[in-house]
């Protein structure tokens, strides 16, 4: 496609429940990183990829949060016993080589857990 | 987690006005961008900086690299109904962007 996708756009969860966070990003782009969104605020990284290779984790809040990108192209971010902290706009950035750090953006998945 | 500071917080200008923003950091920046973002969408690049010191323009943008590498500017000429929205920065230093708190613009008619 021509730009960076993301499904679903909404998720509603029950509090305790697994969610997974799809993106699918522009494609040839090697890169692509995981963002959480609060209202108001800029993007706040979680994790990156460049190909299948997760690069860097340390903004995943905790051991709920795990990403993976076994072929290098879709990326899925998943939720275990989601909390209603969790609740957010997610959204999937990617770049189009490993040293290039203009990302593209998504339109985001609006999290909530009730 | 870490966001930069970006001031103003929020604009209200006349249509036809210029906008001058910043975003400050207390760390060096290899690499400085400006992202624009409407309600309901994701953030779209604007201009992305290199160097220290860099102007670039795109359209009626204008941002700078400051040369301290610790700080950005963002001007927009100009300015027009469809420039309404949050302008974030984002720095990078080492394998991630670091985003600003967001300015906020209005643009009145």
């Amino acid at each position: 496609g021509a730009g960076v996708s993301q499904s679903p756009r909404y998720k509603v969860t029950k509090r305790g429940q697994d969610v997974a966070l799809r993106c699918d990003p522009i494609s040839g782009h090697v890169s692509l990183y995981w963002y959480r969104q609060a209202l108001g605020q800029g993007p706040e990284f979680l994790t990156y990829f460049n190909y299948e290779a997760q690069q860097d984790k340390s903004g995943l809040p905790n051991d709920r949060f795990s990403a993976e990108r076994p072929e290098g192209s879709i990326s899925t971010l998943t939720i275990q016993r989601t909390e209603q902290r969790d609740s957010a706009m997610y959204r999937c950035a990617s770049s189009s080589t490993v040293t290039s750090y203009e990302q593209y953006f998504g339109p985001g998945t609006r999290l909530t857990v009730t | 987690g870490q966001q930069l500071n970006q001031s103003p917080q929020s604009m209200f200008i006349q249509e036809g006005e210029d906008v001058s923003m910043n975003c400050t950091s207390s760390s060096i920046f290899n690499t400085w961008l400006w992202y624009k973002q409407d309600p309901g969408e994701g953030p779209v690049l604007l201009i992305a900086l290199y160097k220290a010191g860099e102007l670039t323009s795109n359209g009626r943008l204008t941002a700078q690299f400051g040369i301290t590498r610790k700080d950005s500017f963002l001007n927009i000429s100009a300015s027009i109904p469809s420039d309404v929205g949050i302008y974030f920065c984002a720095g990078q230093n080492t394998d991630k962007l670091i985003f600003g708190t967001g300015t906020r613009l209005q643009v009145f008619p």
